[in-house]
């Protein structure tokens, strides 16, 4: 599974969009990108997917460039509620048994009033 | 549906007690896992059911024993604590095989104390 690297942390206001970047370099072909969010006393919840360009949902858009050796997790206009551990995970889309889940240490994005 | 549920959500043990902590989900997901999360470390995976009467052993299996006897249910237990097992653990469920094409559920935590 391809090894990532994100921020430790990362600091914000209210109503600023936040990009949180992550570094996978050595992502094979097959391999896709996922973020979870993890809020403090909570397991981890998944946020967005993606595999190549832009991917948009409700909650983020996740910005994946051509060589895919890193992505970013867009989050428009945060709130309080958004302070939580984002997660970047990279592997293969159908990995079966052998494909285990690998949580960094994530990024700890803090918002501020 | 209640999701994945865990309990207890807190417990204090003395080291060499043993205990299961327990985890049961609703959604007839074929996959289960179990994470520890310490500080500054994320989570780690300790051991898997890809389903009923199928276990495996995941990146810190030491200490830990599983089973899966129903779809259902997935317990963790610990047969000697360690203050090493100090931690905070998760269990997670998804309906395949458990790879990113699955989005992993995850119940609320139970936060160990081992003295």
């Amino acid at each position: 599974l391809a090894k990532t690297t994100q921020p430790i942390s990362m600091d914000s206001y209210e109503g600023q969009e936040v990009n949180i970047t992550c570094s996978h370099n050595n992502i094979a072909t097959n391999d896709y990108i996922t973020w979870y969010q993890q809020f403090p006393s909570q397991g981890p919840r998944f946020i967005i997917q993606g595999y190549k360009t832009k991917v948009t949902n409700e909650v983020a858009s996740l910005f994946i460039p051509a060589d895919r050796k890193s992505s970013t997790l867009s989050l428009p206009r945060v709130s309080l509620s958004d302070t939580a551990v984002y997660y970047c995970l990279v592997g293969p889309f159908y990995g079966g048994a052998t494909n285990k889940l690998i949580f960094g240490t994530g990024t700890l994005l803090a918002v501020q009033p | 549906n209640a999701g994945v549920t865990q309990t207890p959500k807190f417990q204090v043990l003395k080291t060499g007690q043993s205990m299961t902590l327990q985890c049961a989900q609703d959604m007839n997901h074929e996959y289960m896992s179990w994470y520890r999360q310490d500080p500054g470390m994320g989570l780690r995976l300790i051991h898997y059911s890809v389903g009923a009467g199928i276990t495996d052993q995941g990146e810190v299996p030491n200490g830990y024993n599983v089973s899966r006897s129903t779809t259902e249910d997935f317990p963790l237990r610990l047969l000697s604590a360690a203050p090493s097992q100090t931690s905070v653990y998760f269990c997670a469920s998804s309906y395949g095989s458990g790879g990113l094409q699955e989005t992993q559920y995850f119940g609320p935590g139970t936060r160990l104390l081992v003295l």
